[in-house]
């Protein structure tokens, strides 16, 4: 039973818009969230991260929201560029604990279409 | 530039044969990590090592075997018993273990086909 879901593996946005990537997850103990970013051929790199404290944190074109209640957070980009096309990688822990404990998502494969 | 090197890129190996894949990081990092991707699904850890001549298993460690004799190094060996070896693996490593302070670094992989 997957704890952290991307339930989409594909998406595609036109260059310019906004991208949203989702992320559920299932463990309520989950406070600490990050997103990777992987291009082909490459390893991933990170982008992002919130703790739940906050319940949106941004830098540059990039926000996580996230919602507790809902064990529901989401990467929004804005503006899309070519260049945001990758697969990303949401990941889950409990804050502080050491990452053997980070779960990470199935990823999801975002196109930026100019 | 500082980073972490995987080495080779492909491997090509018949089923029976053990298999060692290297990973070097030259960022002086403490903990290290080998990650396996399989498709349609996230990244699974294999093995941690929190500091020299120390490493634990991780969730999908069977068939597998690590060491950390220096900082910088921290070698994966796929055995014969690892039932389903093809796949990309991923060496990662962080300043310390703890994932709130500390971003995973991933090297760019090594994609291994057993036939």
């Amino acid at each position: 039973d997957q704890q952290v879901k991307q339930n989409s593996p594909s998406l595609s946005v036109q260059e310019g818009r906004i991208s949203i990537l989702n992320c559920d997850y299932t463990n309520s103990m989950f406070d600490y969230f990050l997103w990777y970013k992987k291009y082909p051929a490459e390893g991933p790199t990170f982008l992002i991260s919130i703790s739940s404290i906050k319940d949106k944190n941004e830098d540059g074109r990039f926000t996580v929201f996230l919602n507790k209640s809902a064990k529901h957070l989401s990467l929004h980009i804005v503006p899309s560029q070519p260049g945001d096309s990758a697969v990303y990688f949401c990941a889950a822990s409990a804050s502080e604990t050491s990452y053997d404990k980070v779960i990470f998502g199935p990823g999801t494969s975002l196109s930026v279409i100019p | 530039d500082g980073g972490i090197t995987q080495s080779p890129k492909y491997l090509f190996r018949k089923e029976g044969q053990n298999v060692t894949l290297s990973c070097e990081q030259n960022l002086n990092h403490d903990a290290m990590y080998w990650y396996r991707q399989d498709p349609g699904q996230g990244l699974r850890l294999i093995y941690y090592s929190q500091i020299v001549n120390d490493f634990q298993k991780g969730d999908i460690a069977e068939g597998y075997s690590v060491s950390r004799e220096k900082k910088e190094s921290f070698p994966l060996t796929v055995t014969s018993a690892q039932k389903n070896p093809t796949a990309f693996y991923l060496c990662a490593s962080s300043m310390t273990a703890e994932s709130y302070n500390s971003p995973l670094h991933f090297g760019n992989g090594t994609r291994l086909t057993v036939t």
